[in-house]
């Protein structure tokens, strides 16, 4: 699987738009690039992904450059709730059991 | 809307013993897949399951087993416990395994050898 790179830790202000970036500049014209976020002592949550266009949903926006070598996840206005792991994760479009492989991702604090 | 369902949430077992940790989903998900994850580390995909009756290695097989005897549950088996087999265990599924289609995941186990 090709490899992520994350800052290991950010901090952001409360109410602040959040920008995560993720470097992956061996990533293949197939792989999907997914976020995941993990909350303090539970499981990852699914938050977005996409291939080669930026996308939106209720949780955040995911921006993808145009050579697909990094990508940016979004929090449009940081809550103290959205203080966790982020992970970002390549995942390769084998049609079947493609698995998620997790690296150390960016723990993100938001400050009053 | 129960989702992913772990039990049990904490256990302290020792070293040689053997224990199962229970995994089950209401969603009529396909794919399910157990993860662990050390202390300040990623998740490590331990086995997967693409269905009823089928099972693969992950990328951290040794100590455990598993079966998948119907959709809905997914056990882990721990044999002769160690040490290093101290983590969060998380249990996850998905409706398919395609890259369209995200994991849904519990809320773990944390397990203790000693």
């Amino acid at each position: 699987d090709a490899k992520t790179t994350q800052p290991n830790s950010m901090e952001s202000n409360e109410e602040e738009p959040v920008h995560l970036p993720c470097n992956h500049s061996t990533i293949s014209g197939t792989d999907y690039i997914h976020w995941y976020r993990q909350l303090p002592s539970q499981g990852p949550e699914y938050v977005i992904h996409g291939l080669t266009s930026n996308v939106n949903n209720r949780m955040a926006s995911l921006a993808i450059a145009e050579d697909r070598k990094s990508s940016t996840l979004i929090l449009h206005r940081a809550t103290l709730r959205d203080a966790a792991v982020y992970y970002c994760i390549l995942r390769a479009n084998t049609g079947t059991a493609s698995k998620l492989t997790f690296g150390t991702g960016t723990r993100l604090q938001v400050m009053l | 809307n129960a989702g992913v369902t772990q039990t049990p949430k904490f256990h302290i077992l020792k070293i040689g013993q053997s224990m199962t940790l229970q995994c089950t989903q209401d969603m009529n998900h396909n794919y399910m897949y157990w993860y662990r994850q050390d202390p300040g580390m990623g998740l490590k995909l331990i086995y997967y399951s693409v269905g009823a009756g089928i099972t693969d290695k992950g990328e951290v097989p040794n100590g455990y087993n598993v079966s998948r005897s119907t959709t809905e549950d997914f056990p882990l088996r721990l044999e002769l416990a160690a040490p290093s087999q101290t983590s969060v265990y998380f249990c996850a599924s998905s409706y398919s395994g395609d890259t369209n289609y995200g994991y849904t995941f519990g809320s773990g186990t944390r397990l203790t050898v000693v």
